[in-house]
Parts: C-alpha cells; structure tokens; sequence
C-alpha cells in the first residue's frame, strides 16, 4: 500500500519568495508520484509527475519537484511566486501497475502576500 | 465543453433523501472513478470503474452506490444521506493506470451540504 504525507496545512509566502512544499511518501513498491493544483472553484490539475528516469521532474508554471529515494520524498518547489500561485496542491503516489490508482494526501494551501 | 462534466455543481439536500451525482466524459476513457474532498483529509476514493462491465469499490464506498450507465456517463447515488456525507465530489477518468497515458482529468466537482 501506498500513502503520502504533507505536513501541515497552509504555507504563506510572499511574491517573490522561494515556494517549497514539502512530501513525503510511503511504498513498497517502487512509487510514481505527483503534484496536483486545485484553483478555487475547479477540478484538479496535473502540475507534475515522477514515474521513472531522471529524479528532477519539471512541470507547468515553472515548479519543479525532486524525487529522492533515500528521504523518501518528493517535495515541490518554485524559485519565484506570483499571485497567481495561491491554490492548494496536492500530493500524491500510485504503484506502477497497469491498475494502479492514486493515493492523496491531505493537501496544502499555499497562499501568496503582495 | 468540458471533457469531464459533472452535475448538479451545487445541492443542498435534507437528511434521508436519496440523491445522484452525474458524471459524464468526452475523452474517450474506460476507467472512470469518484472522489471525496474533506477539508484536511485530502481525496479519498469512493468507488472505481475500469470499464462498462466492471465496478469496483475504493477505501469509503459505505453509503454510496454507483452506476456506469455507458462508457462516458458514471453516476454516484446517497441512498439516504446523512450530514457527515457533505463534502466536494470529484469524478475523474483515466485511459491507463495513474502514472501511465494522459493520466487523470478531473471534472470541476460537485459540492454537496446534507441538513
């Protein structure tokens, strides 16, 4: 079974500021992992994932995450927050199955002050 | 149109009326699934469809039922709702497993207050 933990439950930074959030995962089986992004008022949107080969994954809007086995983590960062950031981001894991289905953490509001 | 359509976007039901969530796609996908977003517990699966024959339940499905009418519709029903069932309800589709194809595409959910 797999399982993701995000602690705590909302990072405020300002603009301009370096975002980091901050995953951790849990898996007995080589994970895949994810970030997703949730606007107010939508669905979820895929901002990255990690599945196999290189351990820094670039995604949307200019974050990226770092997949690291020995801290079993997956944290996700930014160098540069805009307004536009403010949202809340989800982590999460599946196997690698061809039947796997994602697994969420708790999620984090990440809000950006002018 | 959205490729995942989910509705009614907002409902207010009382305590004990049964009620359905619609879920329709246009993207063509076989694995359909329901999703539950509590405030500081994240998304927890409610059930699973990986095709028009098969359904499956995920880690919450007590006090929920669903139906996958046709490949692209996938509804979610309350049989008799309770308070504890408000939340926000996402349906998502997928053409392969998580981390496989173009991954999951989320509809814009449904918020849900049982009184």
């Amino acid at each position: 079974a797999q399982s993701v933990t995000q602690l705590g439950s909302h990072v405020s930074v300002s603009e301009g500021a370096l975002v980091l959030l901050r995953c951790n995962y849990s898996s007995s089986v080589p994970p895949y992992l994810f970030w997703y992004v949730q606007y107010p008022n939508q669905g979820l949107q895929l901002l990255l994932k990690y599945t196999t080969g290189a351990t820094l994954v670039k995604g949307i809007n200019g974050f990226e995450a770092e997949f690291k086995k020995s801290e079993t983590s997956f944290h996700l960062t930014k160098p540069s927050a805009h307004m536009s950031d403010a949202a809340e981001y989800f982590c999460a894991v599946s196997d690698p199955g061809a039947n796997s289905k994602l697994t969420f953490g708790k999620g984090i509001t990440l809000s950006v002050r002018p | 149109d959205a490729d995942v359509t989910q509705t009614p976007r907002n409902r207010i039901t009382k305590t004990g009326k049964r009620i359905m969530l619609e879920c329709s796609q246009t993207k063509g996908h076989d694995r359909m699934y329901w999703y539950r977003q509590d405030p500081g517990l994240g998304l927890r699966l409610i059930y699973y469809s990986f095709d028009v024959k098969d359904i499956n339940k995920g880690e919450i499905s007590d006090g929920y039922s669903v139906s996958r009418q046709a490949q692209a519709k996938f509804s979610l029903s309350l049989e008799s709702a309770i308070p504890n069932q408000t939340a926000l309800y996402f349906c998502a589709t997928s053409d392969l497993g998580a981390g496989q194809g173009s991954g999951y595409t989320f509809g814009s959910g449904t918020r849900l207050t049982v009184v």
